[in-house]
């Protein structure tokens, strides 16, 4: 069965630092990738996502994930965060041939001012 | 219309009561998802409505019963909870092959069992 690891839980960054949270998923087999923003009270939001062709993959508000399918990875990279980005974020995978996603843990991000 | 209406926003309810949370779309999305999210806790798929027939049950527990009456519409009728049921409980929908779209989810209903 696939699962999806986020292996940071809580991020505390200063604005204007570069970010990158990990993402490992375990299915070996055709997979589709995504990463999912929820700001404090608010609901999921897609970011971006990844389901062929040019692995690094760009998203919105300046965000961006690298695919690398031999390391199972498909981390999240921003390279200069703002307060804004204070949020929760999750990865998760489709095995591409149903329809469900599997979310990780999450991470949690907070951004001083 | 690219979004997922949910009523109603919050819900409380005793363990004797029913309830149904409604959720609806508009954007000819013909897979519909519920999922339960607790405090601090990734989402957790509860079932998927793919072409208005259930197509995923995740091993939910019966006092939970989803309905897709339309293509539109997806309810989840609630029926002698237990406290630890609250959580928030958002819908969600896609094109079918969702792994290659992503979902769009609503903003949820948070409910309380007391």
């Amino acid at each position: 069965a696939q699962s999806v690891s986020q292996h940071n839980h809580h991020v505390i960054l200063s604005e204007a630092a570069s970010l990158e949270l990990g993402c490992n998923y375990s299915y070996g087999g055709t997979v589709n990738l995504f990463w999912y923003v929820q700001y404090p009270g608010q609901h999921l939001q897609l970011l971006l996502k990844y389901f062929s062709g040019d692995p690094l993959v760009k998203g919105i508000k300046g965000f961006e994930a690298e695919f690398i399918k031999s390391k199972f990875s498909f981390n999240l990279r921003k390279p200069s965060v703002q307060w804004s980005d204070t949020a929760e974020y999750f990865c998760a995978v489709n095995e591409g041939r149903d329809d469900k996603i599997i979310f990780g843990k999450g991470t949690r991000l907070h951004i001083l001012p | 219309d690219t979004e997922v209406t949910q009523t109603p926003k919050h819900l409380v309810m005793g363990m004797t009561n029913k309830k149904s949370l409604k959720c609806e779309q508009h954007m000819g999305h013909r897979a519909m998802y519920w999922y339960k999210q607790k405090a601090k806790k990734p989402p957790e798929l509860m079932f998927v409505y793919s072409y208005e027939k259930l197509s995923i049950n995740e091993s939910v527990p019966s006092r939970f019963s989803p309905e897709c009456p339309n293509s539109s519409l997806l309810n989840l009728h609630l029926h002698a909870l237990q406290p630890e049921d609250s959580a928030l409980y958002l819908c969600a929908s896609s094109r079918p092959d969702s792994g290659n779209y992503g979902y769009t989810f609503g903003s949820g209903t948070r409910l309380t069992v007391v």
